[in-house]
């Protein structure tokens, strides 16, 4: 089964902060890594997939890069509503996994 | 507008099976390639992928859960269903629905239900 490591576990930002998330594959997944954004009590929500498209109706301000194990996801102006969870999940190969996401906070 | 809604017990006994379903509106559940599945999150923790099912029957399941999940899927009701027994405490969490769809290899969950909190206790 392929694990999914992201880094960091959280991290806190201001309004406008650029802030990047990482996520990391036990093996090589080619670019079939996805994005999901989380806000409490809510369900995922589908931002970024297949590692760089964005999903409909997504602000630009998202964009996603990566190929093989190493996979970054990137806020360029953070917004008020971007305090979230945010998971990659691979799907590359089943079982599909998550990793344990990236909260980020408020600074 | 595509809807998933998740709906079942919300409370399980340690040892029986929890058996929730997924309704969906605005889609036809045999439609396409488009599989359904089922994703799991334990209070604060993270989300699991238990398995997909495709309106044809044909079934992907996580083996982490053994053989403990069985996914079915009900046509002329368009809803799907998802059952796993001998439930233990661990298999507390908020169940989620969701579509997926193939962008060129494997599949990519794009609409959620809400989800539902299923409490194992006695």
């Amino acid at each position: 089964d392929i694990q999914m490591t992201q880094s960091p576990s959280s991290l806190s930002a201001s309004v406008g902060d650029r802030v990047t998330f990482t996520c990391r594959a036990s093996e090589s997944i080619n670019s079939y890594l996805n994005w999901y954004q989380q806000k409490p009590g809510k369900a995922p929500k589908l931002l970024i997939y297949v590692a760089s498209f964005l999903q409909s109706e997504v602000p630009s301000r998202f964009s996603g890069s990566g190929f093989g194990t190493d996979f970054t996801l990137t806020i360029s102006s953070l917004q008020p509503e971007d305090f979230a969870t945010y998971y990659c999940q691979q799907s590359y190969s089943v079982p599909y996994s998550f990793g344990q996401g990236t909260k980020l906070q408020i600074k | 507008q595509l809807q998933l809604q998740e709906s079942g017990p919300g409370l399980v006994k340690p040892s029986e099976t929890l058996s929730l379903t997924c309704s969906v509106s605005g889609d036809s559940i045999s439609s396409g390639s488009i599989h359904w599945g089922w994703i799991r999150q334990p209070p604060g923790k993270e989300l699991e992928w238990l398995g997909n099912i495709h309106y044809s029957g044909r079934t992907y399941y996580n083996p982490s859960l053994k053989s403990r999940v069985t996914i079915s899927v009900d046509t002329s009701k368009n809803q799907f269903s998802l059952n796993v027994s001998s439930v233990t405490a661990a298999d507390t969490a908020v169940y989620y629905c969701a579509r997926a769809i193939s962008h060129f290899h494997g599949y990519v969950f794009g609409y959620w239900g809400q989800g539902t909190l299923v409490t194992v206790s006695s």
